[in-house]
């Protein structure tokens, strides 16, 4: 069964870092571009990142403070926070792209999220 | 990029059908095929059940179909089931200049 899980969220204090990982089983998750999606408590959907092979693709809001990053060996996929800030509060999801063709096409499959709390 | 429009909720009885709008700009929806819709259920992840405006994935029901014409895409849902009162979101690629991937805001569908 293809799956992905998520972990490593947490609460962190403003300026502070967080690795989240994405555990995927069932599926290579090198052949695949990979996605992370935020939801902030009671708001929509965030796109946050995407990696395709060495190419790496970030929202304005996290660019320069979050690194996208995969261990093949591991079949895990990361998201190192930094700086981070009040407004990266959210749930996090990982999500694997539908085509193997297409890096920019949608997530058919989700991990679970991890929640992620910024305050002091 | 703005988010995508959405209405914010949208209703109906069980049997009937309901279309929830997603309209976007020249820069996303208008220039790609890329459209995706996404069900969430309350403290659930969200599930694809549209790509590539039109697409569904394997395991999907028939009951959702996606359309696009220029800048706005639609979902229909026929034969509502209680089932389905869920959040929907739609999705495009919007990388004109750069990789972008934009939401719309959500909607609240409601089976009454």
């Amino acid at each position: 069964e293809v799956q992905l899980l998520e972990s490593g969220g947490g609460l962190v204090q403003p300026g502070g870092s967080l690795r989240l990982s994405c555990a995927a089983s069932g599926f290579t998750l090198s052949s695949y571009a990979m996605s992370w999606v935020r939801q902030a408590p009671g708001k929509g959907l965030e796109w946050v990142s995407t990696i395709n092979g060495d190419n790496t693709y970030y929202a304005e809001s996290v660019r320069g403070r979050f690194t996208i990053s995969r261990d093949s060996s591991k079949n895990t996929l990361y998201l190192q926070m930094n700086s981070l800030r009040a407004e990266d509060t959210a749930i996090y999801y990982c999500g694997k792209v539908i085509t193997p063709y297409d890096y920019r096409d949608a997530l058919d499959i989700w991990g679970q999220g991890t929640m992620v709390t910024v305050s002091s | 990029q703005s988010a995508l429009t959405q209405p914010a909720s949208v209703s109906g009885s069980p049997g009937q059908s309901i279309t929830i709008s997603c309209t976007g700009t020249s820069n996303d929806v208008a220039s790609y095929n890329l459209v995706s819709w996404y069900q969430q259920h309350p403290g659930k992840a969200p599930k694809l059940i549209i790509y590539e405006s039109t697409k569904r994935p394997s395991g999907v029901s028939n009951r959702f179909s996606g359309s696009k014409s220029g800048n706005t895409a639609s979902l229909t849902i026929s034969g509502l089931q209680a089932e389905d009162e869920a959040d929907y979101y739609c999705c495009s690629y919007a990388g004109i200049i750069t990789f972008d991937v934009i939401f719309g805001g959500g909607t609240k569908l409601t089976v009454l």
